[in-house]
């Protein structure tokens, strides 16, 4: 299975702000995908954004972004004017490119929003 | 996307007891999953619930402790079998499907063993 690494437990930002979220995979595979889910506490995972390694250019979601950097094997996700409900744990989630939906997940960031 | 209902929403249960959650998809979909997220952590797949066949178990997971079920291509449930108190966490249904790139989850189900 891939190795996804989350290192940073815990980011605080002040609303309006802009906070980065850092995430590093390891894998073979030329052909994936990479996301960000989000989860407050409704336990509910919401996608964030994806990119796909076949892509260079960075993905885009209204205030959130990501950098990707495949020989880096780096794709960190970019939260700008921060609002009060960004506030819940966010996973990155790599799957392999192939027809299969399984996900590995790292082990989370928690954001708070101070206002 | 896909609208997925899992239910129960949360349940309370005592230990040696067994809980069945279920996965209802509003779409037919390839695949469904099902992951167990322990308090505070990440997600841990469980099993790949192949329909018409016998799930396909991750490490670490066996079919007499998680049996699962997938009778068609909208609906799956899972069996939390002989619970303990370790058995405590939030257990998510996954879809996926090759109209969409992301996969789709259910609620989660928040499951306590007393």
């Amino acid at each position: 299975a891939q190795t996804v690494t989350q290192s940073q437990p815990e980011m605080s930002v002040q609303e309006a702000e802009t906070v980065t979220l850092s995430c590093t995979y390891d894998t073979s595979e030329s052909d994936y995908y990479l996301f960000w889910y989000k989860q407050p506490p409704s336990r509910q995972m919401i996608l964030v954004i994806r990119q796909e390694a076949y892509k260079q250019q960075n993905a885009t979601e209204n205030r959130f972004s990501v950098n990707f950097q495949k020989a880096a094997k780096s794709f960190s996700l970019k939260i700008s004017d921060s609002q009060l409900g960004d506030a819940a744990m966010y996973f990155c989630a790599y799957r392999s490119g192939s027809y299969d939906y399984k996900l590995s997940f790292g082990a989370g960031t928690t954001v708070t929003v101070r206002a | 996307s896909a609208v997925i209902s899992q239910k129960p929403s949360r349940d309370i249960c005592q230990r040696g007891t067994s809980l069945t959650i279920q996965c209802q998809v509003d779409s037919q979909v390839t695949m469904m999953f099902w992951y167990r997220q322990q308090p505070g952590q990440s997600l841990t797949l469980i099993a790949t619930a192949n329909q018409g066949s016998e799930a396909t178990y991750e490490s670490g997971f066996v079919i007499d402790k998680f049996p699962i079920s997938r009778p068609n291509l909208t609906f799956s449930t899972l069996t939390v079998s002989n619970m303990s108190p370790e058995d405590s966490s939030i257990y998510l249904c996954s879809v996926g499907d090759v109209r969409n790139t992301e996969a789709f989850f259910g609620q989660g189900t928040r499951l306590t063993v007393v």
